[in-house]
């Protein structure tokens, strides 16, 4: 255990549904970052935010995504009208600031039928 | 599309014996991290070599960078069964991670 907790763990949604996951990073750490991963690859950087402030969004992050940090603790990834090729592993971590060793939760499975 | 990439793809081991792992990345670094992540788990943070390194230890992990070869290497001596996982190299804040290498020790 980390200390990165994600929830839910596991998803199924039916295809044009709305999705939301959740991600409470270490308490401490003041960078927060998204990435989707499938299976037999690595993980794709998504978006990050320092504090409240997201500071960078990758091209993968379609409109139908989007990422909120509201006060700088937990975070939220919302995936609108989700379609079968956002089926992956969402992974979230954290770390602080100046120190490049970044904490992963488990991740959220999420299945889209 | 991934910027780096591992090699292996995939390696099988007896237990006892070392595993080695290549990584090789395309820009440069301030910095280069391993990571491994068991079957459907996160990732967990092995060790950190920094741009000015050349070879660093931790437990039975050794890690070589070549920054003139945009490589690194990553040693696991004496594997164990329990060190059965997918590694993978990342670098950057915001990491960049290639494909991985599956490693499997068989007791």
């Amino acid at each position: 255990d980390t200390g990165v907790s994600q929830d839910p763990r596991h998803k199924i949604t039916k295809r044009g549904q709305n999705v939301t996951f959740r991600c409470d990073p270490i308490s401490e750490h003041n960078r927060l970052y998204w990435y989707r991963q499938t299976l037999g690859q690595g993980p794709e950087f998504l978006t990050y935010f320092q504090n409240e402030a997201q500071l960078e969004k990758s091209r993968l992050l379609s409109d139908r995504f989007s990422a909120e940090r509201p006060k700088g603790s937990f975070s939220t990834l919302e995936i609108q009208r989700t379609e079968q090729g956002d089926s992956a592993m969402y992974l979230c971590a954290s770390s602080s600031q100046g120190n490049y060793e970044q904490y992963f939760g488990p991740g959220t499975r999420l299945t889209v039928t | 599309s991934q910027q780096g990439e591992e090699d292996p793809q995939a390696l099988s081991i007896q237990e006892g014996e070392n595993a080695t792992m290549n990584c090789s990345y395309k820009t440069s670094i301030n910095n280069l991290q391993w990571y491994r992540q068991n079957s459907g788990r996160g990732l967990v943070h092995l060790i950190l070599i920094r741009s000015n390194e050349r070879e660093k230890h931790s437990g039975r992990l050794r890690v070589t960078l070549d920054t003139s070869k945009k490589s690194s290497s990553l040693l696991i001596t004496a594997s164990r069964a329990a060190d059965t996982a997918s590694y993978f190299c990342g670098h950057g804040s915001r990491l960049t991670f290639g494909e991985g290498t599956q490693l499997t020790v068989n007791p």
